[in-house]
């Protein structure tokens, strides 16, 4: 099974309005780490937010937040009032903690464009 | 800028080549992690070194090798090139950033063209 899903590859937004681009993810810790990262087209993979499991509120970050729905083991990002710089690739990750070391697992993406 | 520094920004070589890709980490941090980035791919975890020892190995080729010197800083080799190694190869360091736990931060990438 994949350990991290996003199945939105391509999303559009109108510019100044939210956005929400899905993450699932599968682990049977109960210690773990989610984050979403964009990737503009430059290539670079910008970290934006992170939500640890044991965190009862959602993460913020200016414009973005993270949905976080630990029964339905969920972790979508949401971007407000989206602007023409916020199109990009956008991944999510999830961190599982283990004696050996700190497993990462990235999903296949999500393009977000924004229209103006 | 996330403080991690990769060397070179884009590489174009031969097939059966060799190459080495470089990176700094972030001041303090002992991680270094290795991506590799294809289109049909996505991101696949390579290799991560702590502390100049080797932790996890990922998706790794038998022709790639990576190692972390005293400085912190990494090297990723990649040796009897084919064209499908052609990608995007990312190092991330990462720091323990208390109740958040481990965070990665990327460098700007290698973009490696085999032809």
């Amino acid at each position: 099974a994949q350990k991290i899903t996003q199945t939105q590859p391509g999303m559009f937004v109108q510019e100044k309005e939210a956005v929400t681009l899905d993450c699932t993810y599968d682990t049977s810790d109960q210690s773990y780490g989610l984050f979403w990262y964009k990737q503009p087209s430059s290539g670079e993979m910008i970290f934006l937010i992170y939500q640890g499991s044991y965190d009862e509120q959602n993460a913020t970050e200016g414009r973005y937040s993270l949905n976080f729905q630990k029964a339905r083991k969920s972790a979508n990002l949401v971007i407000s009032a989206s602007q023409l710089g916020d199109s990009a690739m956008y991944f999510c990750a999830m961190r599982e903690e283990k004696n050996t070391g700190n497993q990462f697992y990235f999903g296949t993406g999500t393009s977000l464009t924004v229209i103006p | 800028d996330s403080g991690v520094t990769q060397t070179p920004k884009h590489l174009i070589t031969a097939t059966g080549q060799r190459v080495t890709l470089r990176c700094s980490p972030r001041s303090g941090d002992l991680s270094v992690y290795w991506y590799q980035q294809s289109l049909d791919q996505g991101l696949q975890f390579l290799i991560h070194y702590y502390n100049g020892e080797e932790r996890a190995k990922g998706n790794i080729l038998e022709r790639f090798s990576a190692q972390q010197f005293p400085d912190l800083h990494s090297e990723l080799n990649l040796s009897s090139l084919e064209l499908g190694d052609s990608a995007l190869y990312f190092c991330a360091s990462s720091v323990d950033r208390g109740r958040f736990g481990e965070t990665q931060y990327f460098g700007p990438g290698t973009r490696l063209l085999v032809l």
